[in-house]
């Protein structure tokens, strides 16, 4: 199985502030990294596709990027519905397809 | 808008089954492969089972093989998860999602709101 893993878990920052996850991957995945949000209650959301395709609807202050086992989230200008758990995955293998533990942004 | 609604969770004892179904809507069912994905409370999201148009190719987990199968009902636009011989580790909230391919990319785009699973004597 390809393991994900992701750092940090947690972290808190503030309304209007700039956060970055990071998300690895234990083999080359190329660019097959997709990211959720799930927020307290919710099911999770796709936020972007293919390590850096921002999917319709989802504010631009999301961004993603990063190729074979090296990936990165960023959101700017943070909001407060962007408090959340994000996740990455990986569907360079559907036998199983991973996620990473998951990193809590919550406010500072 | 696709519209994804799980159903059928619930208590189960250890060595029992539920049958879960996930009803759908908003978009044409069989062009699209589906999934369930679970989450075990306060843990993380973890694939259990895939299953392609007209059921041509279906994927699962090994902690699930053998015990879980996944099926889907194309007219009534019904995805299921048949899962037998349960165990106090399947507790968990199951999602069905849709999935969608950008080339060879796939991905969850649309998930259900879950039902929850427990498993406990």
């Amino acid at each position: 199985d390809i393991q994900m893993t992701q750092s940090p878990s947690s972290l808190s920052a503030s309304v209007g502030g700039t956060v970055t996850i990071t998300c690895r991957a234990s083999l080359n995945i190329d660019t097959y990294l997709n990211w959720y949000q799930q927020r307290p209650g919710q099911a999770p959301k796709l936020l972007i596709s293919a390590a850096s395709n921002l999917q319709g609807g989802v504010p631009s202050r999301f961004s993603a990027s990063g190729s074979g086992t090296n990936f990165t989230l960023t959101i700017s200008d943070l909001q407060r519905e962007d408090f959340a758990i994000y996740y990455c995955q990986q569907s360079y293998s559907s036998a199983p397809f991973t996620f990473g533990p998951g990193t809590k942004v919550d406010i500072k | 808008e696709a519209q994804l609604l799980e159903s059928g969770g619930g208590l189960a004892q250890p060595g029992r089954s539920l049958r879960l179904s996930c009803a759908v809507s908003g978009f044409t069912f069989d062009d699209y492969a589906m999934h369930w994905v679970r989450q075990s409370p306060g843990r993380g999201l973890e694939w259990v089972s895939s299953i392609t148009w007209e059921s041509g190719n279906i994927g699962q987990t090994d902690s699930v093989r053998g015990r879980f199968t996944i099926s889907r009902d194309d007219a009534g636009n019904t995805l299921f998860l048949q899962m037998n011989s349960l165990k106090v580790e399947d507790t968990a909230m199951y999602y069905c999602a849709k999935s969608r391919l950008n080339g060879d990319h796939e991905y969850f785009h649309e998930w259900g709101r879950g039902t929850l699973v427990t498993v406990s004597s």
